[in-house]
């Protein structure tokens, strides 16, 4: 079947500090990855995306690669800021299952000054 | 970009009656929404798939009958929490499929609580 297993949190960095979230999946067919965040009070926002394989999402300085090879899609970002604090979301949508989304448990930063 | 408004966004209720949840996309039209679950440090459990003008699509263990979902437009999916009870409060958060995004577009989320 189909799953996502996230790196736990709480992740705590100062500003400017490297950021790498891991994030393993499993699935049946060929899957999209994708990163949601969470800010606090507020729902999920599409981060980045990558639809096949050595495909590399970025975006506000995250980027993810989609490694088939080891079936991950580690989230990093070089410097971190404070306002990057939010609940990050590794997830999959698999074509073959009629595209329903298989998220994982989510992984807390907060980037401290 | 796409917008889903998802109202209200904190509820509290008491045991036994029954609350409703709108989602509605706000600059497009969506045949499909989806609705969530997340408890605390978990993840979005998919509830439901919820099909314009047709019956709602339920994952496995999701009692149908106290989770209602109507959506009656392009533009609006309800979710009605019926005789609702503290188990029940939870995080609900709801997407809509805007095609372009491809990754659909997430609603802000109702925190219910159920006294």
């Amino acid at each position: 079947g189909n799953s996502v297993t996230q790196m736990e949190g709480p992740v705590t960095l100062s500003e400017e500090a490297f950021l790498t979230i891991n994030c393993t999946y499993t699935a049946t067919g060929y899957p999209s990855l994708f990163w949601y965040v969470q800010y606090p009070g507020e729902g999920l926002q599409l981060l980045l995306k990558a639809t096949k394989a050595d495909d590399k999402g970025s975006n506000k300085g995250f980027e993810a690669t989609y490694r088939k090879e080891t079936t991950s899609f580690h989230l990093e970002k070089g410097s971190v800021q404070v306002s990057d604090s939010a609940v990050y979301f590794c997830a999959l949508s698999d074509p073959g299952s009629g595209n329903q989304f298989y998220f994982g448990t989510g992984t807390s930063l907060t980037v401290i000054p | 970009g796409a917008v889903v408004s998802q109202h209200p966004s904190r509820v509290i209720c008491k045991s036994g009656t029954s609350v409703k949840i709108e989602c509605r996309s706000l600059d497009f039209q969506a045949t499909t929404m989806f609705w969530y679950r997340q408890f605390p440090k978990q993840s979005l459990m998919l509830m439901a798939t919820s099909n314009e003008g047709s019956k709602a699509t339920y994952e496995q263990g999701v009692e149908k009958d106290k989770f209602l979902i109507n959506h009656a437009s392009l533009t609006l999916s309800t979710l009605t929490v019926t005789s609702a009870h503290p188990e029940d409060s939870s995080f609900y958060i709801c997407s809509a499929d805007d095609r372009e995004n491809y990754g659909y577009t997430f609603g802000s989320g109702t925190r219910l609580t159920v006294v």
